[in-house]
């Protein structure tokens, strides 16, 4: 089964400057979830979606961050414009469980390592 | 914020069994014990989950106190592939419910 897909795995912009990600889910997860992880803390959810609809974004920076799940598959992360605190690893995670169950395990991408300059 | 404290490291030898405690005082009836870890330069990886009984799978055991305030997790054979920090997450029964992060412990295995 193949995993979480993300691209780029490492980009290096200039403050102010716009970056986006791409996410790939795997097939069939109804469930995405963006986590932003700063270094030497634990990763932080920024957006969940369920299919292609958002179920929690109470974190996410609306001025600056946005996220789209088009035909609930992939997904892309979007900062603009970025500023310095925004260095950090975006990871991507993705779940099959939609209800009924207490087993939700999520699997992880291996994350884009994002420097603000 | 995080609902659960990890000590911030640990060491343990190659070979041996490396016991990962953790609190998590609060915690209500519906909600349950998850571990993950996070190798480096890795996404964090689902290792074991619990409820109230004990739970063993291939990758380790968890053992839960009967007041369901603290845990442990149980690697029986450490190797250096193991290294890495280790995530206890408490988490409500509802499907689709996203993982809170503390800062986890980080296990350090060595030769």
């Amino acid at each position: 089964e193949a995993g979480v897909a993300q691209s780029p795995r490492y980009k290096i912009i200039e403050k102010r400057q716009s970056v986006a990600f791409w996410c790939n889910p795997i097939s069939g997860h109804a469930t995405l979830y963006w986590y932003q992880q700063i270094l030497g803390q634990g990763p932080k959810l920024l957006i969940q979606f369920q299919n292609n609809g958002v179920v929690d974004d109470s974190q996410l920076p609306k001025d600056r961050f946005s996220a789209e799940r088009l035909k609930g598959v992939d997904s892309t992360l979007k900062i603009q414009p970025a500023k310095l605190e925004d260095s950090a690893v975006y990871l991507c995670a993705s779940s099959s469980r939609t209800s009924g169950s207490s087993y939700n395990e999520q699997f992880f991408g291996p994350g884009t390592r994002l420097t603000v300059l | 914020d995080a609902k659960t404290t990890q000590p911030t490291s640990m060491d343990c030898a190659e070979g041996r069994a490396a016991n990962l405690p953790c609190n998590h005082s609060t915690i209500s009836g519906n909600e349950y014990v998850y571990w993950y870890r996070q190798i480096h330069s890795q996404g964090p990886q689902y290792i074991i989950h619990g409820l109230k009984n004990n739970e063993t799978n291939e990758m380790a055991s968890l053992i839960i106190t009967e007041d369901r305030k603290s845990s442990t997790l149980i690697l029986p054979h450490a190797t250096l592939r193991d290294t890495a920090v280790y995530y206890c997450i408490v988490r409500g029964v509802q499907a689709g419910t996203a993982l809170i992060f503390g800062k986890g412990t980080t296990l350090s295995v060595s030769s």
